[in-house]
């Protein structure tokens, strides 16, 4: 299976403080996503990285990306409580495939 | 605003008594995607569409089944559900090309 793993699988911190999630994947990749979920409800995009690019920000959100270790980061700075949360990597395996390939997900819970 | 919808969002169906969920998208894309999640899991996906071609998963039980009558509309039935099919049902759409994946809010299902 392909199925990337995500470390930890629960974070909790203090509101304003810094969560860093890991996710590592298996075979090579066109790009790499990251998703939040919040609890009973479906995935919302954040941000994608391809394989050619290292970094990349958008907002609070830094994500990196080493295809040599085949692993990616997600970084969520000055957090808020609204960021409670799963949030769930994703790898496309070729462009164009279509099909995504979910982590197993980290619960991060921001304590106010 | 364009959006994924699924329908409904709550679903009690009883053992092997056949059920089918909804999906409809205003956002004119050419892929649509069936994943189902359990509780604390990743999402796994079981099929998916591109215009009209139908791509199932190898491990896609066959009690579900799928049906894409215009781009609009995506229908998953699950023909006999058992205990072990209660879980959360996504529906989301990407672009022809595209990387993205859009999600509706789900549908969660409770066999009885």
């Amino acid at each position: 299976s392909q199925q990337g793993e995500e470390d930890p699988q629960a974070l909790s911190i203090q509101e304003g403080e810094n969560a860093t999630m890991n996710c590592s994947y298996k075979t090579s990749i066109n790009n790499l996503q990251w998703y939040r979920q919040n609890s009973g409800r479906g995935l919302v995009h954040l941000i994608l990285i391809r394989s050619n690019e290292r970094e990349k920000h958008s907002g609070r959100l830094r994500v990196t990306l080493d295809t040599s270790k085949k692993s990616s980061s997600l970084l969520i700075t000055a957090s808020r409580a609204a960021d409670t949360a799963s949030y769930f990597c994703a790898t496309e395996r070729n462009f164009g495939n279509e099909k995504l390939t979910f982590g197993t997900g980290t619960r991060l819970t921001i304590i106010p | 605003d364009a959006m994924v919808i699924q329908n409904p969002r709550y679903q009690v169906t009883q053992f092997g008594k056949p059920v089918t969920l909804s999906c409809s998208q205003t956002l004119n894309h050419n892929v649509m995607y069936w994943y189902q999640q359990k509780s604390s899991q990743a999402p796994k996906l079981l099929f998916h569409y591109y215009d009209k071609d139908f791509n199932n998963e190898a491990d896609t039980p066959d009690n579900f089944q799928s049906r894409r009558p215009n781009t609009s509309f995506c229908f998953l039935d699950i023909r006999s559900p058992g205990l072990g099919d209660a879980a959360m049902y996504l529906c989301a759409t990407s672009s022809t090309g595209g990387e993205t994946q859009y999600f509706g809010p789900g549908t969660r299902l409770l066999v009885l």
